[in-house]
């Protein structure tokens, strides 16, 4: 079955940097565009980042532009999430969603931005 | 940050019929699929309704979308105590290049 494991959250410092990684099972992973999404504590969903399946097209959200970087890795069926600059805002659930209508999402793994 | 806009909330006893508006623009709504997804309390958001009215197996008949212009709706007939959580809708917006996603309702079952 489809399966989207995310990791790498953690507590980390204001302007400090975080890299997340999202690990695919169950599907060809190479078939499939790839999306980031991110729920603040008590919040609604926000829409951060797209990648294609050859990683030749990406898209961001204004708020992350220019801080984070989507990439993957087809061999290894893995999806990342490289944040820098990293604000109190910026604490939130990570989620990584699979495809069109982001029909699968993993379960989140937590950012939490603080001194 | 979300563009879709939805009602906080929306509530009713087991068996009624509840229904959820997601109001968007010419950017997303009237000319993109719309989706929804239900977050119940603690787990991750999963879809419900794709390309407007499709549902996923496994996703029970009483959960219903449709389009109309910039608007959507879902209806959740016959319903259940289970079905107590948030409900976001989405679409693409070709503005933003991004997808946009609804403020949330939460369903209450009284």
């Amino acid at each position: 079955q489809v399966q989207l494991v995310e990791s790498g959250g953690g507590l980390v410092k204001p302007g400090g940097s975080l890299r997340l990684s999202c690990a695919a099972s169950g599907f060809t992973f190479r078939d499939y565009y790839m999306h980031w999404i991110r729920q603040a504590p008590g919040k609604g969903l926000e829409w951060l980042s797209y990648i294609s399946r050859d990683s030749s097209i990406i898209y961001y959200a204004d708020s992350v532009k220019g801080r984070f970087t989507v990439s993957r890795d087809n061999a290894k069926n893995s999806l990342y999430l490289q944040m820098n600059s990293l604000r109190a805002d910026d604490t939130a659930v990570y989620y990584c969603a699979r495809g069109e209508g982001l029909g699968y999402w993993g379960q989140g793994t937590l950012v939490t931005v603080s001194s | 940050q979300s563009v879709l806009t939805q009602p906080p909330s929306a509530s009713g006893t087991p068996g009624q019929r509840v229904t959820i508006s997601c109001s968007g623009s010419s950017s997303n709504i009237g000319v993109n699929y719309v989706y929804w997804y239900q977050q119940l309390p603690g787990t991750a958001p999963k879809l419900l309704i794709f390309r407007n009215n499709q549902r996923p197996s496994g996703v029970p008949d009483r959960f219903s979308g449709s389009k109309s212009g910039t608007s959507a709706s879902l209806a959740i007939g016959g319903l259940r105590s289970e079905d107590e959580a948030d409900y976001y809708c989405a679409a693409w917006d070709d503005s933003l290049s991004g997808y946009v996603f609804g403020t949330g309702t939460k369903v209450t079952v009284l």
